[in-house]
């Protein structure tokens, strides 16, 4: 599975939109870019995913460049709840499949 | 529906204790997973299942052993604790199926091994 590489941590304003920028640069053709998040304490929990398009569900958008060595998770407006530590993992669709977590990005969602 | 439960939430060993942390989960998921995550760091895995009756190594697997008996349960013992054990253990599932399907984590044990 590719490297993923994460700024260590960022601010962000309640009420604004937070910006997670993730670089894979030597991510392959069949490897999907994963999101996951740990609130203090908690188990990881999965926030979304895509392969080559761009995705949205409730929680946030993944924006994916056309090239796919970037991405970035968007939290479209952001609350306390969402002081996290956000992972972003490259996954391919064979074997074991377990995630490898980096030191991800710690958000701070500012009052 | 639960989803992932783990058992117990918190321990406290003295070193040569043994002990198996439970995993459960009710969703039909094929495969189940353990990691352990130190301070400050992210998880590495220690053992994975693939399906009822199988088990493989991880990451970092010296110490533990695993159990699948059951498609539900995916049990992770420790023989003979040390301190270097003292963690957070969080246990997985996901589907099996072709990309695109995801992992549920348990809220995780809590352990620490004196």
């Amino acid at each position: 599975d590719a490297k993923t590489t994460q700024p260590p941590s960022m601010d962000c304003a309640e009420g604004r939109a937070a910006n997670l920028p993730c670089n894979h640069s030597t991510i392959s053709g069949n490897e999907y870019v994963y999101w996951y998040r740990q609130i203090h304490s908690q188990g990881p929990q999965y926030i979304i995913h895509g392969l080559k398009n761009n995705e949205t569900n409730e929680m946030a958008s993944l924006i994916i460049t056309e090239d796919r060595k970037s991405s970035t998770l968007i939290l479209p407006h952001a609350t306390l709840r969402d002081t996290a530590v956000y992972y972003c993992i490259v996954i391919g669709v064979t074997g074991r499949r377990a995630l490898t977590f980096g030191s991800g990005t710690r958000l701070q969602v500012q009052p | 529906n639960a989803g992932v439960t783990q058992t117990p939430k918190f321990r406290v060993l003295k070193t040569g204790q043994s002990m198996t942390l439970l995993c459960a989960q009710d969703m039909n998921h094929e495969y189940m997973y353990w990691y352990r995550q130190d301070p400050g760091m992210g998880l590495r895995l220690i053992h994975y299942s693939v399906g009822e009756g199988t088990t493989a190594k991880g990451e970092v697997p010296d110490g533990y052993n695993v159990s699948r008996l059951k498609k539900q349960n995916f049990l992770l013992g420790l023989e003979s604790a040390a301190p270097s054990q003292t963690s957070v253990y969080f246990c997985a599932s996901r589907k099996r199926a072709g990309g695109g399907d995801t992992q549920y984590f348990g809220p995780g044990t809590r352990l620490t091994v004196l």
